[in-house]
């Protein structure tokens, strides 16, 4: 299994703030990973797909680089509802894996 | 819009077998892959597997020897078996749209199964 390492684990941030966070896998996976957001209670929301490419309705606040095996996702000014946990997700092996997740919290 | 509407038991004993359903409305379930995903209390996201049609699907290589993913067309459903479970897969349960199989971008409510006796 290609494995997916998020840092870090934790993030306290405080709105307005430029937050990123990072991904790297074990191997290189092209730019075949995908995003998503998190809230309590709540389904995983994909964000971002093809390592850039961003979703339909998903604001523009929201961007995601990298190729290979190093990739981040970056928020440009953090807003209320971006605090969450945020996974990353690879498809480039059959055997999908996520990371860990980053917990996203207010400072 | 797409739904998936999960249904099945929330408590399952050790040794039994998991079961659980998701009903597709709102599009073609002949058209895309569909998949399980897990995230036990407090923990990450796993993915299951996923299926197709009737003669295509993949699963975790961590779990394949007791995973059975399948697919009933007329019923616009897909399922998930899980064999000799233990209390290693207490989880949230999700079956999500996995589009082309590779992303998901439709997720059900999740239906938590807790494996006890």
């Amino acid at each position: 299994d290609i494995q997916m390492t998020q840092s870090p684990s934790t993030l306290s941030a405080s709105v307005g703030d430029r937050v990123t966070i990072t991904c790297r896998a074990s191997q290189s996976i092209s730019g075949w990973l995908a995003w998503y957001q998190q809230k309590p209670g709540k389904a995983p929301k994909l964000l971002i797909s093809d390592a850039s490419s961003l979703e339909s309705g998903v604001p523009s606040r929201f961007s995601g680089s990298g190729s290979g095996t190093e990739f981040t996702l970056t928020i440009s000014s953090l807003q209320p509802d971006d605090f969450a946990t945020y996974y990353c997700q690879q498809y480039d092996s059959y055997s999908r894996t996520f990371g860990q997740g980053t917990k996203l919290e207010i400072k | 819009q797409v739904q998936l509407q999960q249904s099945g038991p929330g408590l399952v004993k050790p040794s039994e077998t998991l079961s659980l359903t998701c009903t597709v409305s709102g599009d073609y379930i002949s058209i895309y892959y569909w998949s399980w995903i897990r995230q036990p209390p407090g923990k990450g996201l796993e993915w299951i597997g996923y299926v197709y049609d009737s003669w295509s699907s993949k699963s975790n290589p961590s779990l394949k020897s007791r995973v059975t993913i399948s697919v009933d067309t007329s019923k616009s459903q897909f399922s998930l078996k899980l064999s000799s479970v233990t209390a290693a897969d207490t989880a949230m349960y999700y079956c999500v749209r996995a589009r082309s199989g590779r992303t998901f971008d439709i997720w059900g409510q999740g239906t938590m199964v807790t494996v006890s006796s």
